[in-house]
């Protein structure tokens, strides 16, 4: 069974910094391109960034591209997103998300970490 | 960017009857195109992607239809665990993926 846990949301200010880290297991993780998508209220689900299986090719969407940095470590089967000056509008809740085997969509959903930006 | 727009906002629906979803595109994404559901408190779960092909442990009475810009999901007779909202989803045009404003499917 496919488990995909992340950790390291919270709340932080204007500007400020927060890796978020996805625990995955059940399936051959280097084999997978993974993601971050993200969902607010008021903006619904938002592609955020891909990362190929290998990690040697990296995608961002257009309003976190120089801001967050995607990775991953496939000894650990572990998937991150470092996200530096971050704004209110980052404010969502970030899912990991393995992408399906037969097009860019998403497959397998994590359970969600809440990050918040406010002062 | 491709707008996808959803409709209804909300659809009140009875158990047992047939519930049916819209999902339109601002330019063709020919078929690919992915629903989503979501119930409170959780993540969405795939349910139909390539326009048509229902997800793994996906129940039959899902199915999606249409290509180019419009599309249709449709819920043959509802269960109960069906009331939440459903998401399209294009990814024809990646990496810029987008969603749609989701529909609210409520108990009538």
């Amino acid at each position: 069974e496919v488990q995909l846990l992340e950790s390291g949301g919270g709340l932080v200010q204007p500007g400020g910094s927060l890796r978020l880290s996805c625990a995955a297991s059940g399936f051959t993780f280097s084999g997978y391109a993974m993601n971050w998508v993200r969902q607010t209220p008021g903006k619904g689900l938002e592609w955020v960034s891909t990362i190929s299986g290998g990690g040697n090719s990296t995608y961002y969407a257009d309003s976190v591209k120089g801001r967050f940095t995607i990775s991953r470590d496939n000894s650990k089967n572990t998937l991150y997103l470092q996200m530096n000056n971050l704004r209110a509008e980052d404010t969502a809740i970030y899912y990991c998300v393995t992408l399906g085997h037969s097009g860019y969509y998403f497959d397998n959903w994590g359970q969600g970490t809440l990050v918040t930006v406010s002062s | 960017e491709i707008v996808m727009t959803q409709s209804p906002a909300t659809l009140s629906v009875s158990p047992g009857e047939r519930a049916t979803l819209s999902c339109r595109a601002s330019q063709s994404v020919t078929s690919y195109l992915a629903w989503y559901q979501q119930k409170p408190g959780q993540a969405p779960r795939l349910l139909i992607y390539g326009a048509s092909t229902r997800a793994t442990d996906i129940p039959a009475r899902f199915s999606g239809s249409g290509s180019g810009t419009d599309f249709t999901l449709t819920i043959s007779s509802l269960q109960s665990e069906d009331f939440a909202v459903y998401f399209c989803q294009q990814y024809n045009n990646w990496p810029r993926i987008t969603f749609g404003q989701g529909t609210r499917l409520e108990i009538k």
